[in-house]
């Protein structure tokens, strides 16, 4: 089955303690980005990558690494967790389409992140 | 910068009864993608329907349909025969052509269909 998984689905944590959020597609996506979503601001998008070792800063990017070592893989990092970055946080994938039509993104089931 | 405007946080509807939810965006690009989202109480983000900028013909998908206006720049998603399992956060989201990796969503607007 094609998708988008993320783990874990569920983190409560305390400020300061680095965490890692993985995220893992099957259908060979080249692009894939982290978004985080929060009441009343709809989703934002963190970080973006286009292909293996290519990443680039969405619109929120302060507080949060990511990495694209391979293609499937695109884990999102907190070196140190504030409370602010409490959130709903979700990993998309997409693929040009053959007909030249739209980029349909595929998105993972969430990550709802705590930080006390 | 894309900004994306959905001016109703929350709307109510009947079983059976039809509801439009209502979009707007600001974009100076020609080339573009629009975007309904649907997200249950599951959370999962489910596309409900999309819209190429350079097709006049609105789209349809099923019960769900847009009014797209580009001229006005304009989206509005319009749900026919409302479901109980329609219930859910709706967004509409904009993408620029060449910047497949990047959506931009508007606030949401929470949708309830009553019995």
């Amino acid at each position: 089955e094609a998708q988008v998984t993320q783990n874990p689905r569920y983190l409560i944590t305390v400020t300061g303690k680095k965490l890692t959020v993985t995220c893992s597609q099957n259908m060979n996506h080249e692009y894939m980005s982290w978004y985080r979503q929060d009441p009343g601001l709809g989703l934002r998008q963190i970080y973006y990558s286009m292909n293996v070792e290519v990443t680039d800063k969405g619109d929120v990017p302060e507080g949060y690494k990511v990495s694209r070592k391979e293609k499937r893989n695109f884990p999102l990092i907190l070196e140190s967790p504030s409370p602010n970055q409490t959130s709903l946080y979700f990993c998309a994938s997409s693929y040009p389409p053959v007909d030249g039509g739209a980029y349909e993104q595929y998105f993972g089931p969430g990550t709802r992140l705590t930080v006390t | 910068a894309q900004t994306v405007t959905q001016s109703q946080p929350e709307m109510s509807v009947q079983e059976a009864e039809t509801v439009t939810l209502s979009c707007t965006y600001d974009t100076s690009e020609n080339n573009y993608y629009l975007f309904w989202y649907k997200q249950p109480p599951s959370r999962q983000m489910i596309l409900v329907i999309r819209q190429e900028a350079y097709k006049q013909q609105n789209a349809t998908e099923n019960r769900f349909s847009v009014n797209f206006q580009k001229a006005a720049k304009s989206f509005s998603l319009k749900i026919s025969d409302s479901q109980l399992g329609d219930t859910a956060m709706y967004f509409c989201a904009f993408m620029k052509h060449e910047t497949a990796s990047k959506l931009t969503f508007g606030t949401g607007t929470r949708l309830q269909v009553t019995l």
